[in-house]
């Protein structure tokens, strides 16, 4: 198993592009976060699956953000009409859903995002 | 509403000396769970420990240990005999038992250890 993987690592986009992000958690966790940090910040919820259901969605995500888990894997985060306001890292993790290791997230290394 | 407060923007220590970082938390819940994250320089965040509000045990992890005082709404981190690989970020991070699975974290400490 390979971790949290994120793609792409670094995105560079004009202000009024879309941009979409995928992250693929690993293989037995079930559940998947999405998080956006800003320099000298810490990570801030945005959203969260369990399989491919999203049952938590932060007032963060504006309605130019979607977030989708359609066979319960991957993720991907689409965030249309950038501004740059959204320039930050995007964090994805995942976790199991019980157990010990409950809501102990694996981070993957993140995607930044640069809006001109 | 939920919140973490680290106080501590920045630290900066010798080798080999002993660091405490401090986290005080906020939450109406009686039941919820503390964590401590470490961001090294490479970016990518590495879970430390997870406590729940019922265990306020202090926990010993070969030179890391951790001391909840809910009197105080507490959760500190210290770091004995600290070594330049320690140099990170470290996020302290609260999660509420009311059925939200949302971290809320703090602002982080930035450890510098100088050799």
């Amino acid at each position: 198993d390979t971790g949290v993987s994120q793609d792409p690592r670094h995105k560079i986009t004009k202000r009024g592009q879309n941009v979409t992000f995928r992250c693929d958690p690993i293989s037995e966790h079930n559940r998947l976060y999405w998080y956006r940090q800003t320099l000298g910040q810490g990570p801030e919820f945005l959203t969260y699956f369990q399989n491919e259901a999203q049952l938590e969605k932060s007032r963060l995500l504006s309605d130019r953000f979607s977030a989708e888990r359609p066979k319960g894997s991957f993720s991907t985060l689409e965030i249309q009409r950038t501004e740059q306001g959204d320039s930050a890292m995007y964090l994805c993790a995942s976790s199991v859903p019980g157990g010990a290791g409950a809501n102990v997230l694996t981070f993957g290394a993140g995607s930044r995002l640069t809006v001109l | 509403a939920q919140k973490v407060t680290q106080a501590q923007t920045e630290i900066s220590v010798v080798e080999k000396e002993d660091v405490t970082l401090d986290c005080v938390y906020e939450t109406r819940d009686t039941t919820y769970y503390l964590f401590w994250y470490k961001q090294p320089p490479s970016g990518e965040l590495v879970f430390l420990i997870r406590r729940n509000s019922f265990d306020e045990q202090n926990e010993i992890s070969g030179r890391y240990s951790w001391n909840f005082q809910k009197s105080t709404s507490s959760f500190n981190f210290t770091i004995t005999a600290s070594q330049v690989v320690d140099s990170a970020v470290y996020f302290c991070a609260l999660e509420s038992g009311a059925g939200s699975y949302q971290l809320t974290f703090g602002k982080g400490t930035k450890l510098s250890v100088i050799p």
